[in-house]
């Protein structure tokens, strides 16, 4: 299977600054990579899209200018989270998109980045 | 948007039993995936399949597509099966898929 590596594992930060989470297709090139908010016992949510040379795609209801993304090769994607607060508190997760021969693309998950905002 | 409904929101099993888990999704669909999301919270791809029976191990899945359900067994469970198992669809081109709300499986010793 592919890997998809994501770091921090865990950060703690107090409130008020900006944190970077970096998502790496370690062994596939992945034009399209997501971000994922997962809060406990509940399923993923999806929060952007990242697309390698454009901008993201933001789902409805996601601060583009609170959560930035960039995606600026085909192996890596970033999610900043800027000005955070304790509301921002959750894990957070990317997957990148693999295609296989153009016949059908499937996601793998990186291992997630929990975030506890003081 | 597509709607993904899992059944059971939650299992407790013996080592050794088998079990069903199930996804229904509400339109059609080109893209299926089943995840185990281990206790570290790390989702683990178990299998894609959008259509037909592929099987790996003690797992294997169904998808009947035309009737919009996919199914995951699990035979022999063991305690390193419990965790959370997500089945994930996707009808655009664009990969972007929808989650159910999942399965959690606990398997006592």
């Amino acid at each position: 299977g592919a890997v998809v590596s994501q770091h921090p594992s865990r950060v703690i930060c107090k409130s008020g600054t900006s944190v970077k989470i970096e998502c790496r297709s370690l062994d596939f090139q992945a034009t399209t990579m997501f971000w994922y908010r997962q809060f406990p016992k509940q399923s993923l949510m999806l929060m952007a899209t990242s697309n390698e040379g454009s901008k993201a795609t933001y789902e409805q209801g996601v601060e583009k200018d609170k959560f930035l993304i960039n995606h600026a090769s085909l192996t890596l994607s970033t999610l900043t989270v800027t000005s955070a607060h304790p509301e921002d508190s959750s894990f957070y997760i990317c997957s990148a998109l693999r295609l296989a021969g153009g016949i059908y693309n499937e996601q793998f998950f990186g291992p997630g980045t929990r975030l506890t905002v003081l | 948007g597509i709607q993904v409904e899992q059944s059971p929101p939650d299992l407790i099993l013996q080592e050794g039993a088998n079990s069903t888990l199930r996804c229904n999704f509400s339109d059609s669909v080109n893209n299926l995936q089943w995840f185990h999301q281990n206790p570290w919270g790390q989702l683990i791809n178990l299998f894609y399949i959008p259509s037909g029976t592929k099987q790996n191990g003690r797992l294997s899945a169904t998808t009947v597509a035309t009737e919009r359900y996919s199914l995951l067994y699990i035979s022999s469970s063991q305690t390193t099966d419990s965790g959370v198992y997500f089945c994930a669809v996707s009808n655009t081109n664009a990969g972007k898929s929808t989650f159910g709300d999942g399965t959690t499986l606990t398997v006592k010793p």
